[in-house]
């Protein structure tokens, strides 16, 4: 069954620190993955997808096969960065998004 | 303000009521969706809408209902038989069937008691 994990509910790092948000995905097709995010009192948006290979934000995410991840990345946080991160998995065979449980990124000054 | 809108911000019903959440969108989108939030999970597919005038169950369709009869509009009613109705609602629209990006409004919390 197609699943998207992200371990943490919650991480907290302090500004100019590095920051990697953790994706895992379990899925038989050929993976399609996005980050979305959704920042206080803002509606969820689309960050970013492995496809455009394109840096948003600052941050990045590859996609890497062999251990079925697509972890976020940013390698100096700001406090602008605080917010609920979701990865989703669109699967193929209907073209839907399965959606992780989301991390909260909290970066502290 | 374009982009998408759902209708009221916070909705109270009683048990063994059926409630009708309203969403519409400006952006002449295709696909329509409707997903159920609960803490600590993610994203949960309720319905979603291709075209006018056609519609697929998601993941979590059962006590739950949905029309297309407009492009621009895709409204929920959450039924009786819903086992567990109280929820946060959020609809989004994409280009079309394909399209990862999805656009989302600001949701409805209903709560049933």
């Amino acid at each position: 069954a197609q699943r998207v994990t992200q371990p943490e509910k919650l991480l907290s790092v302090f500004k100019g620190a590095p920051v990697e948000l953790k994706c895992n995905y379990s899925y038989s097709g050929s993976p399609e993955l996005f980050w979305y995010v959704q920042y206080s009192r803002q509606r969820l948006q689309l960050l970013l997808r492995h496809i455009s290979r394109e840096s948003i934000k600052g941050f990045t995410a590859d996609l890497n096969k062999g251990e079925t991840s697509f972890h976020l990345k940013k390698p100096f946080a700001q406090e602008e960065d605080s917010a609920m991160y979701y990865c989703a998995l669109m699967v193929d065979s209907n073209y839907q998004l399965i959606w992780g449980a989301g991390t909260k990124l909290i970066i502290k000054p | 303000d374009g982009g998408i809108t759902q209708s009221p911000k916070y909705l109270f019903r009683k048990e063994g009521q059926n409630v009708t959440l309203s969403c519409e969108q400006n952006l002449n989108h295709d696909a329509m969706y409707w997903y159920r939030q609960d803490p600590g999970q993610g994203l949960r597919l309720i319905y979603y809408s291709q075209i006018v005038n056609d519609f697929q169950k998601g993941d979590i369709a059962e006590g739950y209902s949905v029309s297309r009869e407009k492009k621009e509009s895709f409204p929920l009613t959450v039924t009786s038989a819903q086992k567990n109705p109280t929820a946060f609602y959020l609809c989004a629209s994409s280009m079309g069937q394909g399209w990862g990006e999805q656009y989302f409004g600001p949701g409805t919390r209903l709560t049933v008691t």
